[in-house]
């Protein structure tokens, strides 16, 4: 079964500090994979997904992420943290190899804050 | 933009009692989705849904749990006789496509407490 680790519970950086979050996969085959993020009082917002295409992706509100077959690792990054990204995000799978099902199997969360 | 939304927002529910989670999916989504998230846990699958069938459950999805769309925009999500340990957050989503790889969009959730 897939699964999907998150390092990190909180992180905490500084409004303009580089911003990382880690997620490592399972799998022998490359899942699907995405970064979801969750503000306060609200639903989980795609940020963005990695399907095959280009390794580096970007998604919305500058984030970035980068897909690392060799270390099995699907990092969130963001150049520049601004205090409206404080939130919690969560990365997520979808095994392609489930024969057409799209469950997604999420990561525990990481609580990302910004201090000024 | 369109959105998936969810009601109640809160809902405090005695032990045994039954509930139901409401959910309007995306107008031309077809396939949706109901997750849950137990406080300091992560989001878990409960179970997929098209075509008025289940296409996929998880082992969390017993016998207590059921799912309908009564109409052509509800999706529901009962619990027949709450538990405890049934508190939590639960979510839904729905997507276009169930191909794997295909975006879920997800609703503000409805959170559960059963006292």
């Amino acid at each position: 079964a897939q699964s999907v680790t998150q390092l990190g519970s909180h992180v905490s950086v500084s409004e303009g500090a580089l911003v990382l979050l880690r997620c490592n996969y399972s799998s022998s085959v490359p899942p699907y994979l995405f970064w979801y993020v969750q503000y306060p009082n609200q639903g989980l917002q795609l940020l963005l997904k990695y399907t095959s295409a280009a390794t580096l992706v970007k998604g919305i509100n500058g984030f970035e992420a980068e897909f690392k077959k060799s270390e099995t690792s699907f990092h969130l990054t963001k150049p520049s943290a601004h205090m409206s990204d404080a939130a919690e995000y969560f990365c997520a799978v979808s095994d392609r190899l489930t024969g057409g099902g799209n469950k997604l199997t999420f990561g525990t969360g990481t609580q990302l804050k910004v201090e000024l | 933009e369109p959105e998936v939304t969810q009601t109640p927002s809160h809902q405090v529910t005695q032990m045994g009692q039954e509930v139901i989670l409401r959910c309007v999916p995306i107008s031309n989504h077809l396939y949706f989705y109901w997750y849950r998230q137990i406080l300091g846990q992560k989001v878990e699958f409960l179970v997929s849904f098209y075509n008025n069938e289940i296409s996929e459950k998880s082992e969390i999805f017993d016998d207590q749990f059921s799912v309908e769309r009564p109409d052509g925009s509800n999706f529901t999500l009962k619990i027949r006789s709450t538990k405890l340990e049934d508190s939590a957050m639960y979510f839904c989503a729905s997507s276009e496509e169930a191909s794997p790889g295909w975006t879920q969009y997800f609703g503000p959730g409805t959170r559960l407490l059963v006292l």
